[in-house]
């Protein structure tokens, strides 16, 4: 079974510019997190689905910062305009439904964005 | 959500165990313990997760005491590919979704 797939897996832009990265959750996985983690430190959670709905959107920065999940599958988060700042890996996530006894997530690699 | 506490740091060599302790004073009646893997350039990885007591499987052991305040990722007998950033989680489980990691442990294992 394939993993949470991400793309792009590495992306240099411009300060200003936009960018977007995009997540296909492992099937049947309702759950789904966006996480930015910078050099050394641990992922920081940005936005939290459940199905269609976002349920935790508390850190992520909504003025330049969007996310969807329209079809409550595949994600995208979005970054407009970007800054020097942003520069990190972004890392998407998906977990089995709530209440089921195993709630492990699983990640995929990644998209380390570059602003230069 | 509960706060966690763990060594920045640790070295070991191969063949030791390695014993990585997490400090979770504030853990709820709801709350699990989980602990992810992450390996430069990738994205972490499930190790093990706990309620009580101990749980074990073919990676490692999680030791849990009654007072569930704390908690120690068992590695049995590490090799080079154990080197890895290792991070406690407090809150996953029933009724509790969110992840949210600390710093971790910066694990190297020398020959």
């Amino acid at each position: 079974e394939a993993g949470v797939v991400q793309s792009p897996r590495y992306k240099i832009i411009e300060k200003k510019q936009p960018v977007a990265f995009w997540c296909n959750p492992i099937s049947g996985h309702n759950t789904l997190y966006w996480y930015r983690q910078n050099l050394g430190q641990g992922p920081e959670l940005l936005i939290r689905y459940e199905n269609e709905e976002a349920v935790d959107d508390s850190q992520l920065p909504k003025d330049r910062f969007s996310a969807e999940r329209l079809k409550g599958v595949d994600s995208t988060l979005k970054i407009q305009p970007a800054e020097l700042g942003d520069s990190a890996v972004y890392l998407c996530a998906s977990s089995s439904p709530w209440g089921q006894l195993n709630t492990e997530a699983f990640f995929g690699q990644g998209t380390r964005l570059t602003v230069v | 959500l509960a706060k966690t506490t763990q060594p920045i740091s640790m070295d070991s060599y191969e063949g030791q165990e390695v014993n990585i302790t997490c400090s979770h004073n504030n853990i709820a009646t709801n709350d699990y313990i989980t602990w992810y893997q992450q390996f430069p350039s990738q994205g972490p990885r499930f190790i093990i997760q706990g309620y009580k007591t101990k749980v074990t499987n073919e990676v490692a052991s999680l030791f849990i005491p009654a007072d569930r305040k704390s908690s120690t990722l068992s590695l049995p007998r590490v090799s080079l590919s154990d080197t890895a950033v290792y991070y406690c989680l407090v809150g996953v489980g029933t009724g509790r979704r969110a992840l949210t990691f600390g710093s971790g442990t910066r694990l190297q294992v020398q020959p």
